[in-house]
């Protein structure tokens, strides 16, 4: 069964404490895996996709990693407006197009 | 600008009163996703649809329908709405529903079915 877990659920950093969210997957055959940044009562952002073992995406303070069974997001030197919930996703393995979510990780950054 | 959209932003109705959500994208996508947010249940598909007139359940179906006519619009509708359909609703596009391409979503609609 596809699976996606994200730990920790809650993160509370001072501004400028670099960390890194961890997304856990089990999927047959992975087909993409995103990253989303989602404020409250907001829809999903996106923000990277990463198809491969060794891939890496990055924007701004954001970087994404991947390798075989789980992926990073590593901020790096945060900002309170980094404060969010971030979504780890894959494509499901029927043909459904599917996204299989993790619960998310919710981010406090502290001035 | 490219974006999908919905309407409304927020609705409260009563039990057993038809309603329809729409969604409209922009980006000339062919698939589209209907999906409930829950707290503590994360994000659900309810259905999808791979193109024009191909529609299919998703894992959350109940009580729900949707159609597409057309490869922009997506409505949600919710026949006879109970308040367990009380939640927050995203519809979504992609460029197509093999699952290697991102989704954008909308900005989401809040329902309270009271």
């Amino acid at each position: 069964e596809d699976q996606v877990t994200q730990s920790p659920e809650a993160l509370r950093l001072q501004e400028g404490e670099s960390s890194s969210l961890n997304c856990s997957y089990t999927v047959s055959g992975l087909r993409g895996l995103f990253w989303y940044r989602q404020d409250p009562g907001k829809g999903p952002e996106f923000l990277f996709t990463l198809y491969s073992a060794g891939e890496e995406k990055e924007k701004e303070r954001l970087k994404a990693t991947l390798t075989k069974k789980e992926s990073f997001l590593h901020i790096t030197a945060p900002k309170p407006e980094d404060s969010a919930t971030y979504l780890c996703a894959v494509g499901g393995s029927g043909n459904t197009g599917k996204l299989i979510f993790g619960q998310g990780t919710t981010l406090q950054v502290k001035p | 600008e490219a974006q999908v959209t919905q309407n409304p932003r927020y609705l409260i109705t009563v039990t057993g009163k038809k309603l329809t959500v729409t969604c409209s994208q922009n980006m000339n996508h062919e698939y589209m996703s209907w999906y409930r947010q829950d707290p503590g249940l994360g994000l659900r598909q309810i259905y999808y649809s791979m193109n024009v007139e191909v529609t299919d359940k998703g894992d959350v179906p109940e009580g729900y329908k949707v159609s597409r006519k057309e490869k922009r619009n997506f409505p949600l509708i919710l026949e006879s709405p109970s308040p367990n359909q009380t939640s927050l609703y995203f519809c979504a596009s992609s460029r197509s529903g093999t699952g290697s391409y991102e989704q954008y979503f909308g900005p989401g609609t809040r329902l309270t079915v009271t």
